[in-house]
C-alpha cells in the first residue's frame, strides 16, 4: 500500500518549457488535489477533482492545467513554465469530508 | 474570507518543555479542522481531525482542543524528534473537501 505516490521528485525547466506532474493514490478516494507550497505563503489549492470525471479551480489556477485520468491518476500540466512556478508540489487525496493523504511532493526550479 | 492564522512562526523548546501551538479561524460553518505535522523535504503527514468545540484528541505527546474561534496543539514534555512543522487547516461548507491551509508553526526541540 503505498499511499500517493508522483513523479518526478525533482525537475529544473527553462522558462517557456511545458511538463506534466503525475500524482497516484491507492487508497480508492474519491476526492484529489494539487497544492504548491512556498515560503511564507503556506499550502495554497491549485486544482482539485471532487470525483472521477470532475474538476474545478483553487486558489491559484493560473498557468496549470489538470486531468481526472481515472479514480487513481490527477495530473497537473504547466503548458509554458515561469520563474514564478518555482515550488514544490503536493498532490493529496480523501474521501469527501475526511483528511487529505499527502505525496512526498515534486521539487520544481523554472529558470 | 475563510482564513486559517498560526503562531507563532517559530517555536524553540528545551527537551522536556512543554508548550502550545495556536490556530485561530474564520470560516463560514466549519466542517473539520485538520492538524499535520510536515517534517523537512516531505508531504504533509496527518495528525489529527476536530468537528465540534470542546472536542479533544491524543496522540502520544500531542494533544488537540477545539474552540468557536481557535485550536491548540499541546505538546507535552516534547522530545528533540518531535521537530517538524505543525500545520493547521479547516475545511468550510460544502462537498469539495477544500481545506485552507494556516503558515505553520516551525518547532524546534533541543536535548
Amino acid at each position: 500500500n503505498a499511499g500517493v505516490t508522483q513523479t518526478p521528485k525533482f525537475q529544473v525547466l527553462k522558462t517557456g518549457q511545458s511538463m506534466t506532474l503525475q500524482c497516484a493514490q491507492d487508497m480508492n478516494h474519491n476526492s484529489m488535489y494539487w497544492y504548491r507550497q512556498d515560503p511564507g505563503m503556506g499550502l495554497r489549492l491549485i486544482y482539485y477533482s471532487a470525483s472521477e470525471g470532475t474538476t474545478d479551480k483553487g486558489e491559484v489556477p493560473n498557468g496549470y492545467n489538470v486531468s481526472r485520468l481515472n479514480k487513481r491518476e490527477f495530473s497537473l500540466r504547466l503548458e509554458s513554465a515561469a520563474p514564478s512556478q518555482t515550488s514544490v508540489y503536493f498532490c493529496a487525496s480523501s474521501d469527501i469530508g475526511t483528511e487529505q493523504y499527502f505525496g512526498p511532493g515534486t521539487r520544481l526550479t523554472v529558470t | 474570507e475563510d482564513q486559517v492564522t498560526q503562531s507563532p512562526e517559530a517555536l524553540r523548546l528545551q527537551e522536556g518543555e512543554s508548550s502550545s501551538l495556536n490556530c485561530s479561524y474564520t470560516v463560514s460553518g466549519l466542517r473539520g479542522l485538520f492538524w499535520y505535522r510536515q517534517d523537512p523535504g516531505k508531504g504533509p503527514e496527518f495528525l489529527f481531525t476536530l468537528y465540534s468545540a470542546g472536542e479533544e484528541k491524543e496522540k502520544e505527546r500531542l494533544k488537540a482542543t477545539l474552540t468557536k474561534k481557535e485550536s491548540f496543539l499541546h505538546i507535552t514534555a516534547p522530545k528533540p524528534e518531535d521537530s517538524a512543522t505543525y500545520l493547521c487547516a479547516v475545511q468550510g461548507p460544502g462537498n469539495t473537501g477544500k481545506l485552507i491551509f494556516g503558515q505553520g508553526t516551525t518547532l524546534q526541540v533541543k536535548p
